[in-house]
């Protein structure tokens, strides 16, 4: 079992649609992060959440972390090809435990030109 | 800044032979921390290293073990490999404080 589930597993869309990705726990996280991966490569690290209900933008990525740190979303707006990728979110444990990440078992996105 | 750098990048051994993975973390990074990634169980947690020592570690059984070394570079040890043991192997280097972690491209490990 997960600690924390992403949905959905698969996304297919065209270019120009937009979309949302979630990641949900039943745990309280410290802090969250979004990565992307691309095949053949390590995860690259997008974002990472702190406060709850703390939003964050980066170009036509919207990241937000709920108000009682167990959730995540990520919007994209206007999808592109080059945004296709593997997307996970990772939460860090509160108890201190600064780098035991538990990650989501992601969400494979791919955008049609 | 150079990434972090794994060797080898893949790697083909029999069931039964054991196997060492090396990471090179970002110059300054202390904490070096190691995961699993197969399809099936995603991205799995093993162990992280912080200044030589074994901070963290995950629900692997004992035939995954690790170290560092004062530069900080990071080695994996699987010993007695089985075919389940086949997957991409990550490590990621931060600062070791709550930082960021930065991933390196993986060592493909397939066993046979």
């Amino acid at each position: 079992t997960q600690l924390l589930e992403q949905s959905p597993q698969f996304l297919s869309i065209q270019e120009g649609e937009n979309l949302t990705v979630y990641c949900n726990s039943s745990s309280v996280f410290s802090s969250l992060q979004w990565y992307r991966q691309e095949p053949g490569e390590g995860p690259v690290l997008l974002v990472t959440v702190v406060t709850g209900g703390e939003v964050k933008k980066l170009k036509r990525l919207t990241f937000q972390f709920g108000d009682a740190r167990k959730d995540s979303s990520l919007h994209i707006t206007a999808a592109q090809p080059g945004d296709t990728g593997l997307y996970l979110c990772a939460g860090a444990p509160p108890e201190g435990n600064f780098n035991k990440f538990y990650f989501g078992s992601g969400t494979k996105l791919n955008v049609k030109p | 800044k150079a990434g972090v750098t794994q060797t080898p990048r893949y790697l083909i051994k029999t069931r039964g032979q054991q196997v060492t993975l090396s990471c090179s973390p970002i110059s300054g990074h202390r904490s070096v921390s190691w995961y699993q990634q197969t399809p099936g169980q995603g991205l799995q947690f093993l162990f992280e290293y912080f200044s030589e020592t074994q901070r963290n570690k995950g629900n692997f059984p004992g035939r995954f073990s690790g170290r560092q070394f004062s530069n900080s570079r990071s080695e994996m040890n699987v010993s007695t490999l089985e075919l389940g043991d086949s997957a991409l192997y990550l490590c990621a280097s931060s600062s070791g404080q709550g930082g960021e972690q930065y991933f390196g491209p993986g060592t493909r490990l397939t066993v046979t």
